[in-house]
């Protein structure tokens, strides 16, 4: 199975920040790997897809970037809505496999 | 809007099966793969499941192979999930999810409904 490891699991951040979180997996998963924003209570919202691809209606303070092993999230400027976890996946082989999350805080 | 909504879960003691549903709506159900994800309590994000638009291809975590069965009825708009053999570790809010694009496995998921949480508890 394809390990993928998120780091911070944690981050201390104010609004207005520069927020990076990183991605990587245990093996390369070619662009095949999306980002998921989770408030609390709610399921996960998809942010990025193929790496790098911002859904529909995502705002553009949200980029992803990467391929093969490594991969970031970045938010460009931290707004009070973005205060959630965040989940990397990969769905390049069987079984596809979540980060562990990495939960953004207000500092 | 896509409109997923999950219903059947519950309480259910070690051993014990449970059968999931999830209602779709918003699109045509029917050129979509599906997949189950859960999480158990305070948890991160763990696949359990998918199966092709027509239901011919299936694929399962090595944690529920051959303790549960994923299923789907086009004519109904829904998903399902028979669960057997159940134990404490499969505790968690089962979501269903929508593929990203039609007629492809390999894709995001699109789409989560709220979940329906299965609690397995002697």
């Amino acid at each position: 199975d394809i390990q993928m490891t998120q780091s911070p699991s944690t981050l201390s951040a104010s609004v207005g920040d520069r927020v990076t979180i990183t991605c990587r997996a245990s093996q390369s998963i070619s662009n095949w790997l999306a980002w998921y924003q989770q408030k609390p209570g709610k399921p996960p919202n998809l942010l990025i897809y193929k790496s790098s691809h911002l859904e529909s209606g995502v705002p553009s303070r949200f980029s992803g970037s990467g391929s093969g092993t490594e991969f970031t999230l970045t938010i460009s400027s931290l707004q009070p809505n973005d205060f959630a976890t965040y989940y990397c996946q990969h769905y390049f082989t069987y079984p596809w496999t979540f980060g562990q999350g990495t939960k953004v805080e207000i500092k | 809007d896509v409109h997923l909504v999950e219903s059947g879960g519950g309480l259910v003691q070690p051993g014990g099966s449970l059968r999931l549903s999830c209602a779709a709506s918003g699109f045509t159900f029917s050129n979509y793969w599906m997949s189950w994800v859960r999480q158990a309590p305070g948890k991160g994000l763990e696949w359990v499941a998918n199966i092709k638009e027509d239901g011919d291809e299936k694929y399962y975590s090595d944690s529920v192979k051959g303790r549960f069965t994923i299923s789907r009825d086009n004519g109904k708009n829904s998903m399902y999930l028979q669960m057997n053999s159940l134990s404490v570790e499969d505790t968690a809010v089962y979501h269903c999810a929508r593929h990203f694009i039609a007629y492809k496995a390999r894709e995001a998921f699109h789409s989560w409904g709220q979940g329906t949480l299965v609690t397995v508890s002697s």
